[in-house]
């Protein structure tokens, strides 16, 4: 059972870069990991998907040390958009040992 | 592209009475997952089906909650009866292909369910 750990809160300024860090000692040979943004009153929505190493698209950067046990989001040059819920789910499918399990998320709190 | 379509958006109901909750997919979609969310948690899978076919309903307490698929494509969540401790929001999600397997979930807006 992969179950993550996140901080449960953040704060940052705006314009800053914010790492958000995920621990998953369980996680099997399979699963992927995943970011999730959340705001109030909507449905989590994808931010970023890793294997291994590190992987960036427009919004963020993923990187996963060698071992897999933790992940790290960054978020570069953050606005006051972007306070939200950030879950990081670690999934190998219905084949996998690992179920999904998305934990209580950080809350991330950005100030002008 | 529409996205995930959930209905209705809220419902209020007494204890002891059912309650149904409808989800439509993305098209196309073959995986597709239930979640509950309490307010100030993540969300909780209750189940996740490929195609027609549920293949992880082990967090479904099956003593009042049931779920179908029937054609593989949307799909109704149904607890009977609902208790004040089922108030929560239940999320539907979507994704292509295989489920986890570099697989991203759509999310729909949810349905708020309060149990008076």
């Amino acid at each position: 059972l992969a179950k993550t750990t996140q901080p449960i809160s953040m704060d940052s300024y705006e314009g800053q870069e914010v790492n958000i860090t995920c621990s998953h000692n369980n996680i099997a040979t399979n699963d992927y990991i995943t970011w999730y943004q959340q705001f109030p009153s909507q449905g989590p929505r994808f931010i970023i998907q890793g294997y291994k190493t590190k992987v960036t698209n427009e919004v963020a950067s993923l990187f996963i040390p060698a071992d897999r046990k933790s992940s790290t989001l960054s978020l570069p040059r953050v606005s006051l958009s972007d306070t939200a819920v950030y879950y990081c789910l670690v999934d190998g499918g219905y084949s996998s040992a690992s179920k999904i399990i998305f934990g209580s998320g950080t809350r991330l709190s950005i100030r002008p | 592209e529409a996205g995930v379509v959930q209905s209705p958006r809220y419902k209020i109901i007494e204890k002891k009475q059912p309650v149904a909750f409808w989800c439509n997919p993305i098209s196309g979609h073959n995986t597709l997952y239930w979640y509950l969310q309490n307010l100030g948690q993540g969300p909780e899978l209750l189940i996740r089906y490929e195609n027609e076919e549920a293949v992880d309903d082990s967090q479904l307490p099956k003593d009042r909650f049931s779920a179908e698929r029937l054609k593989g494509v949307d799909s109704t969540l149904k607890i009977q009866p609902a208790e004040l401790g089922d108030s929560a929001v239940y999320l539907c999600a979507s994704s292509s292909g295989l489920a986890g397997v570099g697989s991203e979930q759509f999310f729909g807006p949810g349905t708020r369910l309060t149990v008076l």
